[in-house]
């Protein structure tokens, strides 16, 4: 069974911190990966994508990844009250459709 | 901007009746899934679609049917609706795959 494994959280830090969010996954013929957010009681937004190893920047989001230890991060930097949200990681299964992690819950304190 | 959109935001059903959610998506998209959203669970695949008429089980298509007559319009069946089929049904579309997915909005469903 394929799986991508997340820490569930909740995850708490203060405003202004950063957050950071983990994801293992365990097919190694996943190409990429991506990161939604889901607000509570809303369908899930993509905020990152990822295919290459090392480092990619969008604003205060950072994505990681690292093929040959089969891990995704996501880093949040100056997070706001409105970062609060489940963080949902993916990453693109052998048959077409993408395999999620059960979601990490991110409380940003204000 | 990619839409993708469920035709109810909140259903409620009796048991035993045949329950039919539709998607539409506006993208020519050639990829359609239907996931259900329980807490703890997280997303589970019901089934997804990578074709007119072609459909693929994901991780838990009991007691559920699937239909795609057109590329844009993905319907998810329920047969015979049951109680433990109570939960946010949240429909999906991509390019290809390993491609991003986008949500439609999400129908909660209720069986009572």
């Amino acid at each position: 069974q394929k799986e991508v494994e997340q820490n569930s959280g909740p995850l708490s830090v203060p405003e202004g911190a950063i957050a950071s969010l983990n994801c293992t996954y365990s097919d190694r013929g996943s190409q990429s990966f991506f990161w939604y957010r889901q607000y509570s009681g809303k369908s899930p937004e993509l905020i990152m994508f990822i295919y290459s190893n090392g480092d990619k920047e969008d604003g205060r989001f950072t994505a990681q990844l690292n093929k040959a230890s089969q891990y995704v991060s996501l880093l949040i930097r100056d997070s706001q009250p409105s970062d609060s949200a489940t963080y949902l990681c993916a990453g693109g299964g052998s048959q077409g459709n993408l395999i999620f992690g059960k979601g990490t819950k991110l409380s940003v304190k204000p | 901007d990619v839409k993708v959109t469920q035709s109810s935001r909140y259903l409620v059903k009796r048991t035993g009746e045949k329950v039919f959610l539709e998607c539409v998506q506006d993208m020519d998209h050639e990829n359609m899934f239907w996931y259900r959203q329980d807490p703890g669970l997280g997303l589970r695949l019901i089934y997804f679609s990578y074709d007119v008429k072609m459909k693929e089980k994901g991780d838990i298509p009991e007691g559920y049917s699937v239909s795609r007559e057109k590329k844009e319009r993905f319907s998810l069946i329920l047969e015979s609706a049951s109680t433990n089929q109570t939960s946010m049904y949240l429909c999906a579309s991509s390019f290809s795959g390993n491609t991003e997915a986008f949500f439609g909005q999400g129908t909660r469903l209720t069986v009572v």
